[in-house]
């Protein structure tokens, strides 16, 4: 499969606890995106990586998370001092930079805060 | 990116056409309409994406109305297996992220 994967598929934890979640993108993509899903929304951007460099974060993204792609290649996302409010869908995207990009998603890791 | 608008839900007969429209008043000349589906628990699925001209695939169709304020995707046969949410994005191809709106709940009923 030379998809989009992400690493875990499911994560519980506890409300105060840090937790790291991985993406690695098809292989000869350069772009590569973080949004996060609740319940009944649409996915909402939270960062993009061309390369190793983050070009866009948004302000959904507290301080409380950061994002590395630190090779250019598989990227982490990790929140730490969990809350209630950070259970969602955290989705990744990768894509090739080019004058018509399309974006392709993984299958997301599902994140439940107790 | 402009805002696009759809009907939260539709249902269609298996076999037939489902046709999922999508109004982007505000679309820009250089803004592509690009489709995406989510079937549950997954992640979004491309579908297909045009500018301007009507496109299709081996999954759809899009027609894009030719002032562009518009655009239908097209399942000419739906099966059950095409129950999912559908978003309708339009972005500035290559200018990073993608804004989803709410989308439509397909329902494909035997």
């Amino acid at each position: 499969d030379t998809g989009v994967s992400q690493n875990p598929r499911h994560k519980i934890t506890k409300r105060g606890q840090n937790v790291t979640f991985r993406c690695d993108p098809i292989s000869e993509h350069n772009r590569l995106y973080w949004y996060r899903q609740t319940l009944g929304q649409g996915p909402e951007f939270l960062t993009y990586f061309q390369n190793e460099a983050q070009l866009e974060k948004s302000r959904l993204l507290s301080d409380r998370f950061s994002a590395e792609r630190p090779k250019g290649s598989f990227s982490t996302l990790e929140i730490q001092r969990t809350e209630q409010g950070d259970s969602a869908m955290y989705l990744c995207a990768s894509s090739l930079a080019g004058y018509v990009e399309t974006q392709y998603f993984g299958p997301g890791t599902r994140l439940l805060v107790l | 990116d402009a805002k696009t608008t759809q009907p939260p839900s539709m249902d269609c007969a298996e076999g037939r056409a489902a046709n999922l429209p999508c109004n982007h008043s505000t679309i820009s000349g250089n803004e592509y309409v690009y489709w995406y589906r989510q079937i549950h628990s997954q992640g979004p699925q491309y579908i297909i994406h045009g500018l301007k001209n009507n496109e299709t695939n081996e999954m759809a169709s899009l027609i894009i109305t030719e002032d562009r304020k518009s655009s239908t995707l097209i399942l000419p046969h739906a099966t059950l297996r095409d129950t999912a949410v559908y978003y309708c994005i339009v972005r500035v191809t290559n200018a990073g992220k993608s804004t989803f709106g709410d989308g439509t709940t397909l329902t494909v009923k035997p």
